[in-house]
């Protein structure tokens, strides 16, 4: 059974860069398929954020790209995102989940992230 | 402001049967597979249609997906309490660069 599971900082200052993780345990990223980010503001409906296959090749959010680093770490099986310069606007749960030709078959439980001073 | 429109709210009483819209266009709909996601009261988004109709294995036949031109269309059948929930539509969209994921604004479905 594949799962994902997000970990990283519940609070980020406004201005700050914002990082999370997500550990992909059943399923070994260097087998295939991309991996990919989604964020849910409070109340509000999903976000694309991006999303990064296995070499490394990623597609962004245009409305983000110029703020948001997605990377993959295969010996660790994991990969992580870098969101910079912060505003409250980014406040939201984030959700880490593989995409599997156009569909995320699986997600992780998510990580609510504030921005808040 | 989503590519893809849904209508914010549908509503039926247990046991009737509903349907849930997503409009978009050549770029988007037109032109890739369709996903469903059923988003319960504080968890996480569920894959419940992929590829248009198809379903994961665990997902029950009361869920249906159809597609037509630049618009789909998720079916519930027999509706049950347990139904109640946000759903969100989801494709690609190849208008400003070589694909991106769009999502649906969400439809609250309410079972009443």
């Amino acid at each position: 059974q594949v799962q994902l599971q997000e970990s990283g900082p519940g609070l980020v200052k406004p201005s700050e860069t914002l990082s999370l993780t997500c550990a992909v345990s059943g399923y070994s990223i260097s087998s295939g398929y991309y991996w990919g980010w989604i964020r849910q503001p409070p109340g509000k409906g999903l976000e694309w954020i991006g999303s990064i296959y296995h070499s490394g090749n990623t597609y962004y959010n245009p409305s983000l790209k110029s703020r948001v680093t997605i990377s993959v770490d295969t010996s660790k099986n994991q990969f992580s995102l870098k969101v910079t310069s912060v505003t409250a606007a980014d406040t939201a749960v984030y959700y880490c989940a593989r995409l599997v030709r156009l569909h995320f078959d699986y997600w992780g439980q998510g990580t609510l992230v504030t921005v808040s001073s | 402001q989503s590519v893809l429109t849904q209508p914010p709210s549908v509503s039926a009483a247990p046991g009737h049967n509903v349907t849930i819209s997503c409009s978009g266009s050549s770029s988007n709909i037109g032109n890739n597979y369709v996903s469903w996601y059923q988003q319960l009261p504080g968890t996480g988004p569920k894959l419940l249609i992929f590829d248009n109709t198809k379903r994961p294995s665990e997902i029950p036949d009361r869920f249906s997906g159809s597609k037509s031109g630049t618009s789909a269309t998720l079916g519930i059948t027999g509706l049950q309490t347990g139904d109640e929930a946000e759903y969100y539509c989801e494709t690609w969209d190849s208008s400003l660069s070589a694909g991106d994921v769009v999502f649906g604004g969400g439809t609250k479905l309410t079972v009443l």
